[in-house]
């Protein structure tokens, strides 16, 4: 069992930087074809993929927020990170992080964070 | 196209069965998932790949495909499977998308 807790600032100014840590129970990296990533989700609207980091580090990021995205291992084993860039009204929403099976066509998203809002206002 | 199309809203009586459908070319060469999302909460997966379900899940939770449409099938609805559904895959460039969500309400 996996456990994902979001945690970062609730409020972000306007062209200022979003900052975010998931810290994990478990590990969503320990095996092959799984990675830790972030999604999130504007009120009343649908899920958006931000990103995704691996075992080794390496990324992949949705192409519309690549240019502002980064994602990366936390301060600690157990933590990863997202950070954007350039914010504005548009970023305010829920922010999950969660764990992700990716392997031969097949995504799955099988443990979720509880969320956290971040709201960008001045 | 690089979407996944669903319809926006359906509704089934208590103890019908429901089908859930997410449309797009890129589901002719990638698998599905299915998430389920209830008010105030965060997503849970209930189908994934073919037609599997993690440990958990209801089998009256079930996933199919044919040609670019993926389908979740509630086979006896429930008053607690009123929520929000989602399908989530790649488009065809190969990057994760997520369908735009069904609200399904249980009458």
């Amino acid at each position: 069992q996996v456990q994902l807790q979001e945690s970062g600032p609730g409020l972000v100014k306007p062209s200022q930087t979003l900052s975010l840590t998931c810290t994990v129970s478990g590990d969503c990296v320990s095996s092959d074809n799984y990675y830790c990533s972030w999604i999130r989700q504007p009120a009343g609207k649908g899920l958006e993929y931000i990103g995704r980091i691996s075992s080794s580090g390496s990324t992949d990021y949705n192409p519309s927020l690549k240019s502002r995205v980064t994602i990366s291992e936390g301060m600690s084993k157990n933590q990863f990170s997202l950070e954007l860039s350039s914010v504005t009204a548009a970023d305010t929403a829920v922010y999950y992080c969660a764990r992700l099976y990716s392997h031969s066509g097949l995504d799955y998203f099988d443990f979720w964070g509880q969320g956290t809002l971040v709201t960008v206002s001045s | 196209s690089s979407e996944l199309t669903q319809d926006p809203a359906v509704s089934v009586a208590l103890g019908q069965t429901v089908r859930i459908t997410c449309q797009g070319d890129s589901l002719r060469y990638f698998y599905a998932s299915w998430y389920q999302q209830k008010p105030g909460q965060a997503p849970v997966l209930v189908i994934y790949g073919k037609n599997y379900r993690p440990s958990g899940i209801p089998d009256r939770f079930s996933g199919s495909s044919s040609g670019n449409t993926v389908s979740l099938t509630i086979t006896g609805a429930e008053a607690e499977d009123e929520a929000d559904y989602y399908c989530n895959s790649r488009d065809t460039s190969g990057y994760v998308l997520f369908g735009g969500g069904t609200k399904l309400t249980v009458l």
